[in-house]
């Protein structure tokens, strides 16, 4: 079975409803910020990303949001659907080196 | 185009055995890193290469080696197995400057040390 999500912060929203996900990051430097979703048993999947010269950015059903001024992410999903319940990681790029990954959020959608 | 390819898929090792993880893209991506994960803990960085015959250590080396001889492969070596080597193992790869810096992980590699 999956024991990747044991511990983690859990988010349950009801299907249709709208989720948001937090993250905070820890160094003022980074300048590139990226949320991934893993689904049980698979690797990390890339969702959105931004840079640091921006406060928001849209994709299909997800919406990121950076506040540098507190070091806060955000991730947003439009109408949730069981398909989006999954564990999310916010990972943020310190200058030019390797991503560092938050411990990540469960969600987990009610039908 | 199969992106990033890990094999073994999974793994039960004595403790004190040794084994090889091996990585590879076919995406013509310069930097690979292998990560490690455990319940609670995030993904936490045990090397990276920035190119062919180069290789760096990240959060947690102790234990591990690597090797990237070919830019396409990166591999993954314990040379005496714990029982705290036990973990879900990705590997990753990415562009440098001047594109979208996101990863490509892998589908894992899950590890028993006993």
């Amino acid at each position: 079975g999956e024991s990747v999500g044991l511990h983690l912060p859990t988010l349950s929203v009801q299907e249709g409803d709208n989720s948001i996900i937090n993250c905070a990051y820890s160094n003022s430097a980074s300048d590139y910020f990226i949320w991934y979703k893993q689904e049980s048993g698979k690797g990390p999947q890339f969702i959105i990303d931004i840079r640091s010269n921006m406060d928001k950015r849209q994709g299909q059903r997800v919406t990121v949001l950076l506040n540098k001024t507190v070091k806060h992410l955000s991730l947003q999903i439009a109408a949730t659907q069981p398909g989006d319940s999954a564990v999310y990681f916010c990972a943020e790029r310190p200058g030019n080196t390797p991503l560092v990954f938050g411990k990540g959020t469960r969600l987990s959608v009610i039908a | 185009n199969a992106g990033v390819t890990q094999t073994p898929k999974f793994r039960v090792l004595k403790t004190g055995q040794s084994m090889t993880l091996l990585c590879a893209q076919d995406m013509n991506h310069e930097y690979m890193y292998w990560y490690r994960q455990d319940p609670g803990m995030g993904l936490r960085l045990i090397h990276y290469s920035v190119g062919e015959g180069t290789t760096a250590k990240g959060e947690v080396p102790d234990g591990y080696n690597v090797s990237r001889l070919k830019k396409q492969n990166f591999l993954l070596g314990l040379e005496s197995a714990a029982p705290s080597q036990t973990s879900v193992y990705f590997c990753a790869s990415s562009y440098t400057r001047g594109r979208n810096y996101g990863y490509t992980f892998g589908s894992g590699t899950r590890l028993t040390v006993v």
